[in-house]
């Protein structure tokens, strides 16, 4: 499978508890984006890595959220202290960011089939 | 605070139609425009990509981009109830075009048999 993985595909967990997520994107794509979705809406972005750098994360992102990416390959996602809120598709995404379309890069972006957070 | 505005539907369309979604931005310096179908219970998959003002067609899908009026729009011909699922329009920020994307809420389309 050649696509963008993410484990585990559910978690169920207690608040308070400490969650964990990891996605592998597709090999030789060197940006992953981390992304929310809630019933109803459309992804909402969380933070993007272009190798290992964190190059942006939203005000959505609260200091109980850590995300990293070591080594440029797969990333981590961690929750700190998880509350009801934070039940969500937890998305993540990948992209080569490459040659220049017309001074237009071509980022499209492939999702993972997602991890889906209930915190009960 | 950039914006994607698509409206909710449902939009049914009977098998064979031509199902039209649409989709405003409100960045102005936005150069890339994407579609994304979420089945449900599913992630999202990108089906098209427009850079361009005026159409881009591949198979039974259209894309349709005007910068000036920041509207984007998406139609599929021959609509199968395979095409039933939420189609999400999704915009980069800013003029760069390869960063974070802002998507929309999504138009569920149903396509009866």
């Amino acid at each position: 499978d050649t696509g963008v993985s993410q484990n585990p595909r559910h978690k169920i967990t207690k608040r308070g508890q400490n969650v964990t997520f990891r996605c592998d994107p597709i090999s030789e794509h060197n940006r992953l984006y981390w992304y929310r979705q809630t019933l109803g809406q459309g992804p909402e972005f969380l933070t993007y890595f272009q190798n290992e750098a964190q190059l942006e994360k939203s005000r959505l992102l609260s200091d109980r959220f850590s995300a990293e990416r070591p080594k440029g390959s797969f990333s981590t996602l961690e929750i700190q202290r998880t509350e009801q809120g934070d039940s969500a598709m937890y998305l993540c995404a990948s992209s080569l960011l490459g040659p220049r379309d017309r001074g237009r890069s071509r980022n499209e972006q492939f999702f993972g089939p997602g991890t889906r957070l209930t915190v009960l | 605070q950039k914006e994607v505005e698509q409206n909710s539907g449902p939009l049914s369309v009977p098998e064979g139609a031509i199902a039209s979604l649409n989709c405003t931005y409100s960045d102005r310096g936005s150069q890339s425009f994407f579609w994304y179908r979420q089945y449900s219970g599913k992630s999202p998959e990108l089906i098209m990509f427009i850079y361009s003002n005026g159409d881009k067609e591949d198979g039974r899908f259209t894309a349709q981009l005007n910068k000036a009026s920041q509207y984007v729009s998406l139609l599929i011909r021959d609509s199968q109830p395979s095409d039933s699922a939420t189609y999400l329009c999704a915009v980069p920020p800013g003029a760069s075009g390869y960063s974070t994307l802002t998507f929309g809420k999504g138009t569920m389309l149903l396509v009866s048999p």
